[in-house]
C-alpha cells in the first residue's frame, strides 16, 4: 500500500539548520509531486511549495524562499526539506504529501526551535 | 494567491445534528476543492475531492458541493467520532487550505 514516511522529531537550537525526510513506498515515485506543508502549534495548514519529482524543479509559496530547500534522491524514493537559520517561527509539524490527493499524507516531523 | 475563507471556526452540535460548514474561494477555483478531517496529533485525511466526490473508506454521511467560489461539507447525522477539525483546500492554484473548523459535540 502506499505510504510516506517521515523522519523523527527534531530539537534544534535557533539558527541551526534541519533535514527532514520522506520516504515514499508503494507507488512509483517520479509519478508526483510532492508537497511540503506545516502546521504550527494549534494553528492551520500551510503549503511551503512542491518538487517535481520527475525534473527535481522545486517551487515555493510566497514566503518560503530563501532559507527553505526542497531535493529528492530517486534511487530511495525520498524527498527532502532543509530550512536553515531556524527561527522560533519554525517550530512546526512539517508534513509531506503527494500532489495526488487521494494518497495519504507523511505521518509529520514535529520540529522544535528553542534555545 | 488563492485565499479560502471558511466558516464557522467553531461548530457545537448534538448527535445526530445535521450540520455544514461553508468555504468561499477568493477566485474561481472551479470544482478543485478538498476536505480534509484531522484528529489530534493525525495527518489530515482527505474526504471529498473535486468539491464532491467521496473518498472511498469514507461515510456516505458525509457529502460535498459547489463549485466556483462557494462550497459546503455537509455530515448530515453527527457522530462521536466526527469530533475533528475540518478543512478546505484548493488545489486548482498551487494549494491553499481555509482556516479550519473544529467540531464539537454537545
Amino acid at each position: 500500500q502506499v505510504q510516506l514516511v517521515q523522519s523523527g522529531s527534531e530539537l534544534k537550537m535557533p539558527g541551526a539548520s534541519v533535514k527532514v525526510s520522506c520516504r515514499a513506498s508503494g507507488y512509483d515515485f517520479t509519478t508526483y509531486a510532492m508537497n511540503w506543508l506545516r502546521q504550527a502549534p494549534g494553528q492551520g495548514l500551510e503549503c511551503l511549495g512542491y518538487i517535481n519529482t520527475n525534473t527535481g524543479r522545486p517551487t515555493f509559496a510566497q514566503g518560503f524562499t530563501g532559507r527553505f530547500v526542497f531535493s529528492m534522491d530517486t534511487s530511495v524514493s525520498t524527498a527532502y526539506l532543509q530550512i536553515s537559520s531556524l527561527k522560533a517561527e519554525d517550530t512546526a509539524i512539517y508534513y509531506c504529501a503527494t500532489r495526488d490527493l487521494r494518497k495519504p499524507w507523511g505521518q509529520g516531523t514535529l520540529v522544535t526551535v528553542s534555545s | 494567491d488563492i485565499q479560502m475563507t471558511q466558516s464557522p471556526s467553531t461548530l457545537s452540535a448534538s448527535v445526530g445534528d445535521r450540520v455544514s460548514i461553508t468555504c468561499r474561494a477568493s477566485q474561481n477555483i472551479s470544482a478543485w476543492l478538498a476536505w480534509y478531517q484531522q484528529k489530534p496529533g493525525k495527518a489530515p485525511k482527505l474526504l471529498i475531492y473535486r468539491a464532491s466526490f467521496l473518498e472511498s473508506g469514507v461515510p456516505s454521511r458525509f457529502s460535498g458541493s459547489g463549485s466556483g467560489t462557494e462550497f459546503t461539507l455537509t455530515i448530515s447525522s453527527l457522530q462521536p467520532d466526527d469530533l475533528a477539525t475540518y478543512y478546505c483546500q484548493q488545489y486548482n492554484s498551487y494549494w491553499t487550505f481555509g482556516q479550519g473548523t473544529k467540531v464539537e459535540i454537545k
